[in-house]
């Protein structure tokens, strides 16, 4: 049973370039959640995914976005990229919020 | 918002020894988990507890809801034990993550 598989894993952009990371729920799961996480700290909450619709954000600016397609799979874009976005971008799906999340592996987002 | 607290930041054990990491939050929630992050980033889902008390081997872990606190118990522990733990809670549709603690296991 696959859990949740996010692509790539590495990615070096530069300042002022557009990004887009990749997620795949676990099989069952139908929501979708997306994480920052800077060096060093918690993970910070930027948005959640329920039915092809954005159910809940967080405390981060327009220039992140995403989108949830009808597989559950989903995109996390960052436009116009500054050298703070450098982080793990992590996603994490689950069925019902009561029976928690799962989390992928991650994507090591740099900007130069 | 939910502010949650995790304690101690840093800790370093001799292997074999036991441990207890503690959170607290500030307002009532309808879940928490406790993670454990590798070296290579990824979260390990430890316990789902939104209260009472769990086990899983070495680990147990107790919530208790009305005094808005958690402890993670580690018993025995292993170089492999060794990383970052976080506890999270389930406020709104979203995991709010304590600083987590820093767990270090020397052999």
């Amino acid at each position: 049973d696959a859990g949740v598989t996010q692509s790539p894993t590495h990615l070096i952009k530069t300042r002022g370039q557009q990004v887009t990371l990749r997620c795949s729920p676990k099989s069952g799961h139908d929501t979708v959640s997306w994480y920052q996480q800077a060096l060093g700290q918690g993970p910070q909450f930027i948005f959640q995914y329920y039915e092809e619709e954005e159910r809940q954000r967080g405390n981060f600016p327009d220039r992140f976005s995403g989108h949830q397609f009808p597989n559950y799979s989903s995109e996390l874009n960052v436009n116009a990229l500054l050298l703070g976005d450098s982080a793990l971008y992590l996603c994490a799906s689950s069925l019902d919020v009561n029976y928690g999340y799962t989390f992928g592996s991650g994507t090591r987002l740099t900007v130069v | 918002g939910i502010q949650v607290e995790q304690s101690p930041p840093d800790l370093i054990l001799q292997e074999g020894a036991n441990s207890t990491l503690r959170c607290n939050f500030s307002d009532s929630v309808n879940n928490l988990q406790w993670f454990h992050q590798n070296p290579w980033g990824q979260l390990i889902n430890l316990f789902y507890i939104p209260s009472g008390t769990k086990q899983n081997g070495r680990l147990s872990a107790t919530t208790v809801a009305t005094e808005r606190y958690s402890l993670l118990y580690i018993s025995s522990s292993q170089t492999t034990d060794s990383g970052v733990y976080f506890c999270a809670v389930d406020s709104s549709y979203k995991l709010i993550f304590g600083s987590g603690t820093r767990l270090l296991v020397r052999p």
